[in-house]
Parts: C-alpha cells; structure tokens; sequence
C-alpha cells in the first residue's frame, strides 16, 4: 500500500496511558478517513477528515477518542487513557476528494496492543 | 448505504478462474461498486471499482448487471498469492456528502496448489 504512511506500525500502551498514531496520505490527497479492524472482522469507519475540518465523526467513540488533520502535517488519531478493548488494528485511507467516486487508499496500519 | 452479502470463504486451485458474487439489493442510483483486497497484516488494497455493465483492469474484471442488485468479481488465473480476504462496498460521496465505507467480513478465498 504505497502512498499512504502509517506510524508507528506496532504500538504498546498500558492500560491508563495515551496512544497517538500517525497518518501521512498520499500525495495530492486531502481527505483522510480512519478505520477500527479487530481480529476476524471487517474494518469499521470511525472519523472523515479533511485539512483543518472534521466533516464525519459518527463512527468515534463518544469519549477518550479524537481525530485531527491539521493544516500542516499528518492527521493524528488520539486515544486517551486507552483500555484493554482498545487493541486492534487502526487503518488510515485517504482520497483526493474533487473527484467523484474516487476510491480510498489505505495505510498498512497501526497495530494497538494494550497490557 | 447499501448493505452487501458475499459468501464467506471459497477455495480454489491455481490456476483456475475465481468468481465472487456480492449481493447489494439496496443500491442506490448514485452508488459505485468497489472492490478491495486485504492480506493479513497489511491494508485493504484497491483492486476495482465500476457502475455497470463490465469493467476489466490489469489484475480482474468486475460484471455488474443491469439491475445492479449484485455484482462479481472474476480473477482470471489466480495464483498462490491471490490468497486473501476480499470485500465488497457500495458507496457514494456526493449524495451522501460522505465516503463512509462499510466493510462486511468479506470473503477469504483459499488458494490450492
């Protein structure tokens, strides 16, 4: 999956602290979503973003997570005080988003695993 | 958004054409049909995306019929490595105002020597 960067590839939290991880999209591309992959499961949409905006955040849990994608730099997924069911695997994709039915591109992921 | 129903898991030799059916009943007018592979450990990748009738890229071909209630994926030859889980979406950004993809559990094609 060139193009869109994901970091890091594998992370480990304790239960309590923060987990940040990063999304570089593909060039050109201003429209960034992230997706929640647990084992055996499809992916699940969580947060639409595109530069300096969130534009659909209906599939983000309610507290302890946020997304941003600021104006310079990549968009940074953010779970705070992370918790046992947070471990799974956090895709990013991105589109170029002037174009209709462009598809997404996606990362190779963050693996979350929490003690 | 359209819900999609695939077949769980199909097997096949090398070699051999592979066909996956997705069945998508609640299409809308504005919906494409896209399709995705995933390896494990790795993101979905794009294979391909159509509205109607037939689209063939380097990697598959995509049938989709007139009433676009379903749609099938032909891989031609697979081999080994075609071994992955695919998906099946349908989705529109500019009816919806949204690119919200939903993803089933896909189908996990076994490739056989």
């Amino acid at each position: 999956n060139a193009g869109v960067m994901q970091n890091p590839r594998h992370l480990v939290r304790r239960r309590g602290q923060e987990a940040r991880l990063r999304c570089s999209p593909m060039k050109g591309h201003s429209h960034v979503y992230w997706y929640r992959q647990l084992p055996e499961e499809g992916l699940k949409f969580m947060v639409y973003l595109q530069k300096e905006n969130i534009i659909d955040e209906s599939g983000m849990p309610k507290e302890r997570f946020s997304a941003e994608f600021p104006k310079e730099g990549p968009s940074i997924l953010r779970i705070q005080q992370v918790v046992r069911g947070d471990s799974a695997a956090y895709f990013c994709a991105s589109s170029p988003g002037d174009r209709e039915n462009q598809p997404q591109h996606f990362g190779d992921g963050t693996r979350l695993s929490i003690l | 958004l359209a819900k999609t129903t695939q077949p769980i898991s199909m097997d096949s030799y090398e070699g051999q054409e592979v066909n996956i059916t997705c069945s998508h009943n609640n299409i809308a007018t504005n919906d494409y049909i896209t399709w995705y592979q995933q390896f494990p450990s790795q993101g979905p990748r794009f294979i391909i995306q159509g509205y109607k009738t037939k689209v063939t890229n380097e990697v598959a071909s995509l049938f989709i019929p007139a009433d676009r209630k379903s749609s099938t994926l032909s891989l031609p030859r697979v081999s080994l490595s075609d071994t992955a889980v695919y998906y099946c979406l349908v989705g529109d950004i500019w009816t919806s105002g949204t690119y919200k993809y939903i993803f089933g559990t896909g189908t996990r094609l076994k490739v056989l020597a």
